[in-house]
């Protein structure tokens, strides 16, 4: 098992463009999560899917959007980058239930320019 | 709403030395409770959790947790530092019920460095 996979590891972007920050797992999760990483800031989450075909916002979900493409694979957009947005980002897929630890992938570096 | 609180963002011990990194929640409700563990440029790994089962909690490398209802902490600690042991370490916490206390939500993190 991969476990939770993210693409890319890293990217530069400058002001004003776009990407999808891709997100894939094979553990058979229902629930998929995205988080930004920031110093000194914890993980703070964006938007989450607690099960295929829903989405919902998180603590932090302005500049961003979120496709559950399949049970699979949940995509982070961002439609119009702005140098705010420069963090570490994480996505984590759990067994969908409170008592249930999430799994996180290794991260995409984000900078914006 | 739950919070968790860390305190110490940066808790500095000599190798062999005891790790007690603290971890205090606020919740209206016992809640589910995580220890994750951040290695540089990496990813976040589960320590261990709280689920009700027991209030003292193992987890891997040596780590462990007790639940204090009382004092709503869950801090965690190993007897004896190793060099491999530093890292980032974050508690999580989460409330019961559906819809969006699924959500984890976290402390701000704390560093630990080891002196050899």
């Amino acid at each position: 098992n991969a476990g939770v996979t993210q693409t890319p590891k890293f990217q530069v972007l400058k002001t004003g463009q776009s990407m999808t920050l891709q997100c894939a797992q094979d553990m058979n999760h229902n629930s998929m999560y995205w988080y930004r990483q920031d110093p000194g800031m914890g993980l703070r989450l964006i938007y989450y899917s607690a099960s295929e075909g829903t989405t919902d916002k998180g603590e932090v979900p302005n500049g961003y959007n979120v496709s559950r493409l399949n049970k699979r694979e949940f995509s982070l957009r961002l439609e119009s980058a702005a140098p705010s947005q420069t963090s570490v980002y994480f996505c984590a897929s759990s067994v969908t239930g409170q008592s249930y630890e999430q799994y996180f992938g290794p991260g995409t570096r984000l900078t914006v320019t | 709403a739950q919070s968790v609180t860390q305190l110490g963002s940066h808790v500095s011990v000599s190798e062999g030395a005891l790790v007690l990194l603290r971890c205090n929640y606020s919740s209206s409700v016992p809640p589910y409770l995580f220890w994750y563990v951040q290695y540089p440029n990496q990813g976040l790994q589960l320590l261990l959790k709280y689920t009700s089962a027991a209030t003292l909690v193992k987890g891997i490398n040596g780590f462990e947790a007790e639940f204090k209802k009382s004092e709503t902490s869950f801090h965690l600690t190993k007897p004896s530092a190793h060099m491999s042991d530093a890292a980032e370490y974050f508690c999580a916490g989460r409330g019961v019920g559906g819809g969006s206390n699924y959500k984890l939500t976290f402390g701000k993190g704390t560093l630990l460095t080891v002196n050899p």
